[in-house]
């Protein structure tokens, strides 16, 4: 199993520019969130999925959608990317129990 | 709002010695708690987990100790070593079942000096 993948690893966006950070889970998890790291502010939950066709909002959605349309796939996408959204964003899955995290996108917007 | 939170942002221990991290939680309906690790430039690993109808658990060189009367939980690792250098979460969540969200604490950095 490759676990929770995500891709790319490093990403530099213009002000204003849009994109789509992909997550991929191999481990039949229902749910599966996004979540973005600032120095000093922990893990910030931004949007999470309890299973395909089902979203919902966490703590910091705004500048954020989100979309489930299979198990394995949950995408995040930026709809006009801004400075603050530069952080370290990961994304996780779950059965039961505790989350696995996959390795993070770091995120430059300038 | 209730929330987790730390005791201390960063610890600092001698190799060799053991390392006890602190976590205070305030929602009494939290029933299931996981200690994670960070190192530089990964995302978070599962360290170990307990329950709310236990108050100790035991993993290798970690022990997880809960106290639901001051809603307080401690992560110890015996021996502490160079690798163990990291930042360490606790999270709290309702229930097991993995449809609701975990709640992070702000995590403690552990610096382990050889």
């Amino acid at each position: 199993n490759a676990g929770v993948t995500q891709t790319p690893k490093f990403q530099v966006l213009k002000t204003g520019q849009s994109m789509t950070l992909q997550c991929a889970q191999d481990m039949n998890h229902e749910y599966m969130s996004w979540y973005r790291q600032d120095p000093g502010m922990g893990l910030r939950l931004i949007h999470y999925s309890v299973g395909a066709g089902i979203t919902d909002q966490g703590e910091v959605p705004n500048g954020y959608n989100v979309s489930r349309s299979t198990t394995e796939d949950f995408p995040l996408r930026l709809l006009s990317a801004a400075p603050s959204q530069t952080s370290v964003y990961f994304c996780a899955s779950r059965r039961q129990g505790w989350q696995y995290f996959g390795p993070g996108t770091r995120l430059t917007v300038t | 709002g209730e929330s987790v939170g730390l005791h201390l942002p960063t610890l600092s221990v001698q190799e060799g010695d053991n390392s006890i991290i602190n976590c205070a939680y305030s929602n009494s309906a939290s029933d299931y708690f996981i200690w994670y690790k960070q190192e530089s430039g990964k995302g978070p690993q599962f360290i170990i987990d307990i329950r709310s109808n236990m108050d100790k658990r035991q993993g290798q060189r970690v022990t997880v100790l809960l106290n639901k009367t001051v809603k307080h939980l401690s992560l110890q690792i015996a021996a502490t070593q160079p690798g163990d250098s990291a930042v360490y979460f606790c999270a709290e969540n309702k229930g097991r079942s993995g449809n609701t969200p975990l709640v992070f604490g702000k995590g403690t950095r552990l610096s382990v000096i050889a």
